[in-house]
């Protein structure tokens, strides 16, 4: 079955150290993107990509990184420049001829937490 | 920029009653798409329902529907019929409508955390 599949489920992080987050889709969608989940705040957009080797900032890209070497994958890591990192990280897909019907598609997440 | 914003952070019916979730939002766009996600405690989020702003009949969805007025600027889901597996987290979601191609970028509400009670 198609998706996408965000791995690991549970992340731990020591201070100063930089952490990275999977996320893969087989949908072979063009978009993809990341969202923090704080309690009280919603969703909001950290990074996204629109092709392969172009991504753009969202609302709170500071202290986070990006790449999107393949279509399939966009990673997503939080650096020490975080200074509040622990969250729920969500990944997200979207084709973008299709984008009304099923507007983005969603992994599982990834509960990041500072040791 | 577009803000979305649910006003009740949490609300509680018991199973088999009506209940009624708000959203307001604000934009300076004509054309756009508006959103319901469902995010159950497994965390998933599931669409729910959609409505695009051109039209002026409301979305249903089997026992969801949505009030949608665009004068006011408010969307809000009615979930009839409650049931347990309701229980979750209720985003509300803004995109625009774009010509050219390319992401679609969601700006999503505070949420409201429903549960509903046996």
């Amino acid at each position: 079955d198609g998706g996408i599949t965000q791995s690991p489920k549970y992340l731990f992080r020591k201070e100063g150290q930089n952490v990275t987050l999977s996320c893969e889709q087989n949908l072979n969608h063009d978009a993809m993107y990341w969202y923090r989940q704080d309690p009280g705040q919603g969703l909001r957009l950290i990074y996204y990509s629109q092709i392969v080797n172009d991504f753009q900032k969202g609302d709170i890209a500071e202290g986070y990184s990006v790449s999107r070497e393949k279509k399939e994958s966009f990673p997503l890591t939080v650096t020490s420049a975080q200074k509040n990192p622990t969250a729920f990280y969500l990944c997200a897909s979207s084709s973008t001829w299709d984008s009304v019907e099923q507007p983005q598609h969603f992994g599982d997440g990834t509960r990041l937490s500072i040791l | 920029a577009q803000t979305v914003t649910q006003s009740q952070p949490e609300m509680s019916v018991q199973e088999a009653e009506t209940v009624t979730l708000s959203c307001t939002y604000d934009t300076s766009e004509s054309n756009y798409y508006l959103f319901w996600y469902k995010q159950p405690p497994s965390r998933q989020m599931i669409l729910v329902i959609r409505q695009e702003a051109y039209k002026q009949q409301n979305a249903t969805e089997n026992r969801f529907s949505v009030n949608f007025q665009k004068a006011a600027k408010s969307f809000s889901l009615k979930i009839s019929d409650s049931q347990l597996g309701d229980t979750a987290m209720y985003f509300c979601a803004f995109m625009k409508l774009s010509i050219i191609q390319g992401a679609q970028k969601l700006v999503f509400g505070q949420g409201t955390r429903l549960t509903i009670n046996p």
